[in-house]
Order: structure tokens, then C-alpha cells, then sequence
């Protein structure tokens, strides 16, 4: 099966510092989904990203298909940004529905 | 708008038991998913359905079976439990067109003892 790799596996920021987590897959993807798991469990949808560059806020994430990569950025950081970073795919040509999650980073940011 | 509902949010099972983890949406979605969650291994996908009365097997099925009637519900139900079946399980859903990010309920922690 597709394989979804990320780094780096934890990271610890200052308040205010900026942050690049990186998500490689071993196959074209369909479907490519960056999830935030806070402190208390709660995973929540950052972005849905097969291709291209999309922003939200102080976060943005910019996935290059051709070369099987997905990057999400954290600018100006705050405390509340700590938890794990999921990131999710879907194989072309695979089942649909079957997104597939790497094991995610964790990151802390320190007051 | 309750979104993904999971019930309960605490369980625990004695080995052998049987129980129902409960899932519903009030999107209208299309898709539903049933994730484990475990240390170290990220979420792993346990069963999905495309729609009502259509299910499918994900990475790690056994142990597991699953149902989907409605749009709305989709139950997860433990045949007879075993301690390597304690984690933390999540409910998605997901549109089937356009941008199907995924939405996930509060999850349900499960201790096999």
C-alpha cells in the first residue's frame, strides 16, 4: 500500500517562531488532507490539498503532486498551535474513501 | 449543527464482550469512516462506507463489523473483545464531491481488560 511519511516526528518552537512540516507519499495521490490533533484529542481539518497552495490564517500548505511531497507552514506561532499534525491520502486508482494517515508530528510551542 | 456524534465517549470491556460504538452525522455526507487510533501508529482505518447500505474493509478490519442503513448512522460494533482492541476510536464523514475534507467526531476511548 501507499506509504505516508512526515517530518520531522516532533518539534519544539518558542511562541512567535515559524515552522515547515513535510509530508512524503510513495504514490500519486487524489486526496490529500493536513489534520491538527489538539492536546485533548479533537482532530480537526486543516486542509484539503491534493495540488496547489492554499492559506488559511497564519497557516498555508502547498502540495506538489509530481513530486510526491506536501508541506504545511506555521508562521508567527502561538501555544495554541501545539498537538499533532496529521497528514492524510487517498491513492489514485485506489478505493475511494481509503485515506491513509502517516504518524504525524508532534509539536509544542513554548510560551 | 452537531456535526460527527460518537457515543460513548468512555468505555470499559471485560474480554469477550460485545458493544456498539455509535456514530452519527447530520451533514447528509456521503462517506463514513472507522478509525483506531494507537500509540505511535497514527490513525489506521478499520472499516468506510461510500452510502447507506454500502461498507468496505480498511487496513485492519478483524475484530470488527460494521453497518450502514441510514445516511446518518454508521455503528461500529465489537464481536467479542480482546485487550489488543484498546484505543481510541474515531468516526469521519465526508462529502463525495468537491472539496471532501473530513470531519471527525470526539472519538471513544476503549479499555479491554
Amino acid at each position: 500500500g501507499i506509504q505516508v511519511e512526515q517530518s520531522p516526528p516532533d518539534l519544539i518552537l518558542q511562541e512567535g517562531a515559524n515552522s515547515t512540516l513535510r509530508c512524503n507519499f510513495s504514490d500519486s495521490v487524489n486526496n490529500l488532507q493536513w489534520f491538527h490533533q489538539n492536546p485533548w484529542g479533537q482532530l480537526i481539518n486543516l486542509f484539503y490539498i491534493p495540488s496547489g497552495t492554499k492559506q488559511n490564517g497564519r497557516l498555508s500548505a502547498t502540495t506538489v503532486a509530481t513530486e510526491r511531497y506536501s508541506l504545511l507552514y506555521i508562521s508567527s506561532s502561538q501555544t495554541t498551535d501545539s498537538g499533532v499534525y496529521f497528514c492524510a491520502v487517498e491513492r489514485v486508482g485506489g478505493a475511494t474513501n481509503k485515506l491513509i494517515f502517516g504518524t504525524g508530528t508532534l509539536l509544542a510551542v513554548q510560551p | 449543527n452537531a456535526g460527527v456524534t460518537q457515543t460513548p465517549k468512555f468505555q470499559v470491556l471485560k474480554t469477550g464482550q460485545s458493544m456498539t460504538l455509535q456514530c452519527a452525522q447530520d451533514m447528509n455526507h456521503e462517506y463514513m469512516s472507522w478509525y483506531r487510533q494507537d500509540p505511535g501508529m497514527g490513525l489506521r482505518l478499520i472499516h468506510y462506507s461510500v452510502g447507506a447500505g454500502i461498507t468496505d474493509q480498511g487496513e485492519v478490519p478483524n475484530g470488527y463489523n460494521v453497518s450502514r442503513s441510514t445516511t446518518e448512522d454508521f455503528p461500529l460494533r465489537l464481536l467479542s473483545a480482546a485487550p489488543s482492541q484498546t484505543s481510541v476510536y474515531f468516526c469521519a464523514s465526508s462529502r463525495w464531491t468537491g472539496n471532501y475534507g473530513y470531519t471527525f467526531g470526539s472519538g471513544t476511548r476503549l479499555t479491554v481488560v
